[in-house]
């Protein structure tokens, strides 16, 4: 199994561009979600799906879209990058919780280093 | 709503040095607890977690305990070496879901 894979690893964009980040696992999880992570702020929860054509909000939802039309894959997207969006962004999946016995781990992709100028 | 509350780093500590990281927590019910850990260019890999109070959580000489009455879920490791330098992270799910709330994370640097 490849786990959690990310796309691109590293990418740069001018204010007002738009991109997508891939997200894709292959174990088969219901839940996945997109964190992004800012020094001394941990990771901050931005969208979540608990299965395909199912999402929600998390903590930091503005500016971002995401779909899930499929199980396997959850892409983020960009609408129009401002500099504030400038951080590592990391793509998770589970088990959910009441299939996997309330073990509730996530296993996460390598992250995507985005930098908006 | 949950929140998780870690020291600040960084840590900076000698080889065979013993390793403790405050992690205390605001959480309704009974939460799961976690601790991830982020080495330099990777993502975040699970070290140790806990889903009731008294549960001990442990791998790779990594301790942590449930404590309920105190809300606290602190790591310890007796005896660290240069490759646990990283970034840990205390985290927590509600007790039905899978959202995680993660605290601040702290640096840990192991100086030979």
């Amino acid at each position: 199994n490849a786990g959690v894979t990310q796309t691109p690893k590293f990418q740069v964009l001018k204010t007002g561009q738009s991109m997508t980040l891939q997200c894709a696992q292959d174990m088969n999880h219901e839940y996945m979600s997109w964190y992004r992570q800012d020094p001394g702020m941990g990771l901050r929860l931005i969208h979540y799906s608990v299965g395909a054509g199912i999402t929600d909000q998390g903590e930091v939802p503005n500016g971002y879209n995401v779909s899930r039309s499929t199980t396997e894959d959850f892409p983020l997207r960009l609408l129009s990058a401002a500099p504030s969006q400038t951080s590592v962004y990391f793509c998770a999946s589970s088990p959910r919780a009441q299939l996997a016995g309330g073990r509730n781990e996530q296993f996460f992709g390598p992250g995507t280093r985005l930098t908006v100028l | 709503g949950n929140s998780v509350t870690q020291m600040e780093g960084p840590v900076t500590l000698s080889e065979e040095a013993f390793l403790t990281i405050n992690c205390t927590y605001t959480a309704t019910g009974y939460p799961s607890l976690f601790w991830y850990v982020q080495y330099p260019g990777e993502g975040l890999q699970l070290l140790l977690k806990a889903t009731k109070a008294d549960d001990k959580g442990s791998n790779k000489g990594f301790e942590a305990t449930y404590r309920k009455e105190t809300t606290s879920f602190h790591l310890e490791k007796g005896s660290v070496q240069v490759s646990d330098s990283a970034v840990y992270f205390c985290a927590l799910t509600g007790a039905a879901g899978n959202k995680l709330t993660f605290g601040g994370g702290t640096r840990v640097l192991v100086k030979p």
